[in-house]
Formats: C-alpha cells, structure tokens, sequence
C-alpha cells in the first residue's frame, strides 16, 4: 500500500529565505507527483506536476524534484515571501491492481514572517 | 481560468438526513473527483467520475454515492449521514487523463452532522 509522509509537518522562516519541502513515498510505481497548496479553509491549488519519467519542473520561484528510485521528492522555494504562507501537499498517483488512485501526503504548514 | 464551484461553503445536517454536495466545473472537464479531507488523516478519495454515468469507487466509499447526469456536474450524496462523516468536502476536476492530469479544485464544503 502507498503511503507518503512529508517533512517537516510545519515550518517558519524569515522572509527572503529559501527553502525545501519533502516528500516521501513507499512504492516508487508512480505515474506522476503533484505538489499542491492549500491556504487556511479554501480548496488546493496546483503548483507542479511531475510526471514519473521526468527529474523535474520548475514554475517561477518553485522548483520540484522527483527521484523514483528512492522515493523522493522536493519543493524548493526561492526568495520566499509572506504571500507563500500556506500548507503544501505532495500526492502521488498510485498504481495498483485496481487502476489508479491518487495517494496525499500530510501536508507541511508553511508560514513566511514579513 | 478553470472554475470548479461547489453549492454551500458550510452545511449542518441531522443524523439520518439524506444530503446532497453539488460540485460543477465549467472546463468541459471528462474527469471529476470527490474528496474528503480530516485534520491527521489528510485528503481520501471517496469516489471519482471518467464520464457522464461512469463512477468509481475510491480508498473510503462506504457510506457514500455519487451521481454524474451531466458532464459538468458531480454529485456526493450521503444516503443517511452521521456524525463520523462530518469533514471538509472537496470535489476536483480534470480534462483527461485519469489521475495522470493536473486536477483543478473547489473551494470546499465544511459539513457539520449532529
């Protein structure tokens, strides 16, 4: 069974900082990982999709890692800013027996101090 | 930009009420998605649609139905709520590809049973 953790659970920094989100994931037959952001009571955004053949993408001041092989990936952010103050979730499409099914991560609750 | 709108932000029920949960995007989107999100339990898929009258069943199922008449519009219902389905509702779109395409989301019904 798929599961997938994420480190920290929560994290502060400065603003101006730049900083690392990680993911981990049990079972490396993924098709693709999103990284998503959540803010305080609204639905999730998309940030990043990564599908499993590729290493990374990068969409302005974020950049997202996959690595299979160890059942990693990483969100970085640069020159971070209080408007980035949200929870982010990995999730994973899993692939199993019975098709495919989308497995989240806890989150990490991000706050970026002005 | 994609709209994916769902029908109450907040909603209290009784134990044994029939509820519905609306969800519509306005994408032409094949692919629609209920979730379920819990403080520690993180977001589970509850049900998901490929097309109009096609479901099915996610990780947590039990105690739910869906409908899908029309493209635009997926429907959660809960045949005889209780108290252990009050969570935060979330429902997601996609324009094709399964779970392999970036999903587009809603901003949530908080569904309160007593």
């Amino acid at each position: 069974k798929q599961e997938v953790t994420q480190i920290p659970a929560a994290l502060s920094v400065p603003e101006g900082e730049n900083l690392v989100l990680n993911c981990s994931f049990t079972d490396s037959a993924i098709y693709n990982l999103q990284w998503f952001r959540q803010d305080p009571g609204k639905g999730l955004t998309s940030l990043l999709l990564i599908q499993s053949s590729q290493r990374e993408q990068t969409s302005g001041r974020l950049n997202a890692s996959l690595d299979k092989s160890s059942g990693r990936s990483t969100l970085y952010i640069a020159a971070s800013q209080p408007g980035d103050s949200a929870t982010y979730l990995c999730a994973v499409v899993r692939v199993d027996n019975y098709g495919q099914n989308f497995v989240f991560g806890p989150g990490t609750r991000l706050s970026v101090l002005p | 930009d994609v709209k994916v709108t769902q029908s109450s932000r907040y909603l209290v029920k009784r134990t044994g009420e029939k509820v519905f949960l609306e969800c519509v995007q306005d994408m032409d989107h094949e692919n629609m998605f209920w979730y379920r999100q819990d403080p520690g339990l993180g977001l589970r898929l509850i049900y998901f649609s490929y097309d109009v009258k096609m479901k099915e069943k996610g990780d947590i199922p039990e105690g739910y139905s869906v409908s899908r008449e029309k493209k635009e519009r997926f429907s959660l219902i809960l045949e005889s709520a209780s108290t252990n389905q009050t969570s935060m509702y979330l429902c997601a779109s996609s324009a094709y590809g399964g779970f392999s395409d970036t999903q587009y989301f809603g901003p949530g019904t908080r569904l309160t049973v007593l």
